[in-house]
């Protein structure tokens, strides 16, 4: 079955790092996303890992992938007030219509 | 270029009436994806076209809900009967076309069914 879980929130302080985890239930899955959605705006996507990578690292962003336990996480480095949003993780089926299937989302408040 | 676009941007409708959701993807992308919103939730997948084609329409409740792109570009969610239970956001998104390409999503249809 396909089944992503976030956390709802976490609250971090400006200039800190931020750990926003998921887990997923659909072990074949070839990519796993993490997109960002801010208030009136569309989904953006920031980064993604492809299911034989352990690890992905892209400017404040680190990704890190476990298959092990199911488990993927997002590191943001250096909080900005700018980096809250609304985070989903979303993962994509090995049926070829890459559609995507999207956590709950965790909600990231970053105080100044 | 210009993005994914949606129109309305919010509908406002009685249980019980039909509403039609507009989709424009980028243009020469050549896959469309609808999802929902529902408050506090992750997008929920609804249907992928690949072409004018529905490829996978599993994500669709019920037999209210239709989508078509008949030349391969626009597209238009159509609900019928509409209930309260619909009311959400409807997130249209376009690729390339190729398996894994990203998906570029627009800025969601907000409905409302009172």
């Amino acid at each position: 079955g396909e089944d992503v879980e976030q956390s709802l929130f976490l609250s971090v302080r400006e200039g800190d790092s931020s750990v926003i985890n998921c887990t997923y239930t659909d072990s074949s899955s070839t990519y796993l996303y993490w997109y960002k959605q801010e208030p009136g705006a569309g989904l953006q996507l920031l980064t993604y890992i492809f299911s034989n990578m352990d690890m992905k690292q892209d400017q404040r962003l680190t990704v890190l992938l476990n298959k092990k336990d199911k488990h993927l996480s997002l590191r943001i480095a250096d909080t900005q007030t700018g980096d809250s949003a609304i985070y989903f993780c979303a993962e994509t089926p090995p049926d070829a219509t890459n559609k995507l299937i999207f956590g709950t989302g965790t909600l990231l408040a970053v105080q100044p | 270029g210009a993005g994914v676009s949606q129109t309305p941007s919010n509908k406002v409708t009685e249980k019980g009436k039909y509403v039609e959701l507009r989709c424009d993807p980028i243009s020469g992308h050549t896959a469309l994806y609808w999802y929902r919103q529902s408050l506090g939730q992750g997008p929920e997948f609804l249907i992928y076209f690949q072409g004018t084609g529905a490829a996978d329409d599993s994500g669709l409740p019920n037999d209210r809900f239709f989508a078509v792109r008949p030349e391969g570009s626009v597209s238009t969610l159509k609900i019928q009967r509409t209930e309260r239970g619909d009311s959400a956001v409807y997130l249209c998104a376009s690729s390339p076309g190729q398996v894994d390409d990203e998906q570029y999503f627009g800025p969601g249809t907000r409905l409302t069914v009172t």
